[in-house]
């Protein structure tokens, strides 16, 4: 059973759009939003993250909006860029257990057009 | 930000061949680290976590004899892929938890091939 459902599979943009990826999470215990991208045979890097208390957090031209309610997460991208094109993840790590392991979406490839 | 090293970060190796790859938190330490592994165009799937001094808890269906995991120190885990056959080949990536944080950082990832 996948705890963090991701979509789209695949976005494409043009140049100056606003990308939005969503996530929805069923356990409750999660805590602790990261988004993450990663870009091919590359390891994926955090790039932004948040905790349920509260509802949005930006940082340079990224964003998180978490509606705790509905159980959902998303990332909006300002102003994309060609070099943001990526595989783009998130993921909800239940740290507060002993093993703290994360379970991941199943990603969205963001192609920005010039 | 917090970093982690991992090497080799490319590895070809023969059938039957064991391969290590090291996992190394550079400025910080790391009471947990995780192994993943990642086939083309899909997510990652946790393999094992380690935690320093302790035997790693692997996931269900990932073979403990073949794949080695140790977690020798709080910057050091070390996954060793024992008598590589070429289904074997895929990427391999590291992360890393420091202590008191959610936060996890990740190794380049280590492509391994085996021929």
């Amino acid at each position: 059973q996948q705890q963090v459902k991701q979509s789209p599979q695949s976005l494409i943009v043009q140049k100056g759009g606003i990308p939005i990826i969503n996530c929805a999470y069923e356990n409750t215990a999660f805590d602790y939003f990261p988004w993450y991208q990663q870009f091919p045979g590359k390891g994926p890097a955090l790039l932004i993250a948040i905790r349920p208390d509260v509802s949005e957090k930006k940082e340079g031209r990224f964003t998180i909006s978490f509606n705790k309610s509905a159980k959902q997460f998303s990332l909006h991208i300002m102003d994309s860029q060609p070099g943001d094109s990526a595989t783009y993840f998130c993921a909800a790590p239940l740290h507060n257990t002993n093993a703290g392991k994360s379970t991941f979406g199943d990603g969205t490839t963001l192609t920005v057009k010039p | 930000g917090a970093v982690v090293s991992q090497h080799p970060s490319r590895v070809i190796c023969k059938s039957g061949t064991s391969v290590k790859i090291e996992c190394r938190s550079l400025d910080f330490q790391a009471t947990t680290m995780f192994w993943y592994r990642q086939f083309p165009k899909q997510s990652l799937m946790l393999m094992a976590t380690s935690n320093e001094g302790s035997k790693a808890t692997y996931e269900q269906g990932v073979e403990k004899d073949k794949f080695l995991i140790n977690h020798a120190s709080l910057t050091l885990s070390t996954l060793t892929v024992t008598s590589a056959h070429p289904e074997d080949s895929s990427f391999y990536i590291c992360s890393a938890r420091a202590v008191g944080g959610p936060e996890a950082f990740f190794g380049q990832g280590t492509r391994l091939t085996v021929v």
